[in-house]
């Protein structure tokens, strides 16, 4: 079974702290995404990577950066938390399919629900 | 971009009924249409998905069924049980795109 998992469930930070989210997958995906989802906003792509030190800005990419060195581990970083980047976040991981070339489903993790204070 | 558009944005059903939830998108390039699940406290996990050469496709009691022309697609659930009751995402994605463009959501209730 593919699994991606996040580094925390819960995280409760103070304004202007620096906050790493941590995302790894097993699947040897090329695709990494982080999102974050809000009531009624749906899921907002922040970032993606399409490969090791690859990234594209998503539709809200301000106040976020990413880092993603090894393959299976993308990291979303809160240069300087404020409250209203209090969310869920969500990291998924999604590969090609080797056939059809193809990209294929996204698989989630379980989600970090950041409180910033 | 991509937009769609995900209607109603909650949908309450007696156990046993049929639920259909209905996506519109904008980009007649979309060519990949998934459904995700997400149930309280965890992340959105994919249930169907179909492509642009297929009108409809099944698996047990959830289908989805796409219509290129009118450019939306819709989730049918027969003979809902409890356990269906959570929030679904349609999604779209455009040939040769990584990125998927999300609905909002839509929160289904059934009532046992």
């Amino acid at each position: 079974d593919v699994k991606v998992t996040q580094s925390s469930r819960y995280l409760v930070k103070r304004t202007g702290e620096k906050v790493f989210l941590e995302c790894v997958q097993d699947m040897d995906h090329e695709n990494m995404f982080w999102y974050r989802q809000d009531p009624g906003l749906g899921l907002r792509l922040i970032y993606f990577s399409y490969d090791v030190k690859m990234k594209e800005k998503g539709d809200i990419p301000e106040g976020y950066s990413v880092s993603r060195e090894k393959k299976e581990r993308f990291s979303l970083i809160l240069e300087s938390a404020s409250t209203n980047q209090t969310s869920m976040y969500l990291c998924a991981s999604g590969g090609i399919d080797g056939t059809s070339r193809n990209y294929n489903e996204q698989f989630f993790g379980p989600g970090t629900r950041l409180t910033v204070l | 971009g991509e937009n769609v558009e995900q209607h109603p944005s909650t949908l309450s059903v007696q156990e046993g009924d049929s639920a259909v939830i209905k996506c519109t998108y904008s980009d007649s390039a979309s060519n990949y249409f998934p459904w995700y699940k997400q149930e309280l406290g965890k992340g959105p996990q994919l249930i169907i998905d179909i492509r642009s050469n297929v009108g409809e496709k099944k698996d047990q009691r959830i289908a989805v069924t796409l219509n290129k022309t009118a450019k939306h697609f819709s989730l049918h659930i027969t003979e809902t049980q409890p356990e269906d009751s959570a929030v679904y995402f349609c999604a779209a994605r455009i040939y040769g795109n990584n990125r998927l463009a999300f609905g909002k959501g839509n929160q289904v209730v059934v009532i046992p």
